[in-house]
């Protein structure tokens, strides 16, 4: 199994641009999640979905989007970059069950500049 | 809402020898689990252990082990015989009722050779 794969690692986008942060999991979890690092912090929840075609927000929603098509693809887009939003984005992945850990992606660095 | 609070920015310990890290929570629910995760400068983040609420008995993996004290909403991490390989940020975590796992601000940990 790959577990959880992001990509890309690293981007830089400018003031304004638009961009799809890709996250993939081969384990069939039902739950699929998005986190923001900023630095220096722990992760704060953007978006979360508990199974395909249901989606809901976290902490931190306001400038992000995401869709859940399929159990195993759960991209994040971000529309119109801001500063604010560099970040390091991690994609996580669960089976039903509050004991069953959460496995991360590897993280995806974003700058906005 | 639950919140989650580790109290020491930084710890540092000499190798082999044993350190302990602090996480208090608050939350409203009886039921609930906790994790500590650890991510290494690979930025991987990796479950260390976890606790059920229910349970009296501590959480113990090898030489990773927890304090649990549920009246004092208290959850520290003992780590025993440090290595070289604990240098890390670590995570205090907690989930309860709608899946989602809140996070601390966590605590880097340096190892002293």
């Amino acid at each position: 199994n790959a577990g959880v794969t992001q990509t890309p690692k690293f981007r830089i986008l400018k003031i304004g641009q638009s961009m799809t942060l890709q996250c993939t999991q081969d384990m069939n979890h039902n739950y699929m999640y998005w986190y923001r690092q900023d630095p220096g912090m722990g992760l704060k929840l953007i978006y979360y979905s508990v199974g395909a075609g249901i989606t809901d927000k976290g902490e931190v929603p306001n400038g992000y989007n995401v869709s859940r098509s399929t159990t195993e693809d759960f991209p994040l887009r971000l529309e119109l970059a801001a500063p604010s939003q560099t970040s390091v984005y991690f994609c996580a992945s669960r089976r039903t069950g509050f004991y069953n850990e959460q496995f991360f992606g590897p993280g995806t660095r974003l700058t906005v500049l | 809402a639950q919140t989650v609070t580790q109290s020491q920015p930084e710890m540092s310990v000499q190798e082999a020898e044993t350190v302990t890290l602090s996480c208090t929570y608050d939350t409203s629910e009886s039921d609930y689990y906790l994790f500590w995760y650890k991510q290494p400068p690979s930025r991987q983040m990796i479950l260390v252990i976890r606790q059920e609420a229910y349970k009296q008995q501590n959480a113990t993996e090898n030489r990773f082990s927890v304090n649990f004290q549920k009246a004092a909403k208290s959850f520290s991490l003992k780590i025993s015989d440090s290595q070289l390989g604990d240098a890390a940020m670590y995570f205090c975590s907690i989930i309860q009722g709608a899946q989602k796992l809140v996070f601390g601000q966590g605590t880097r940990l340096t190892i002293n050779p």
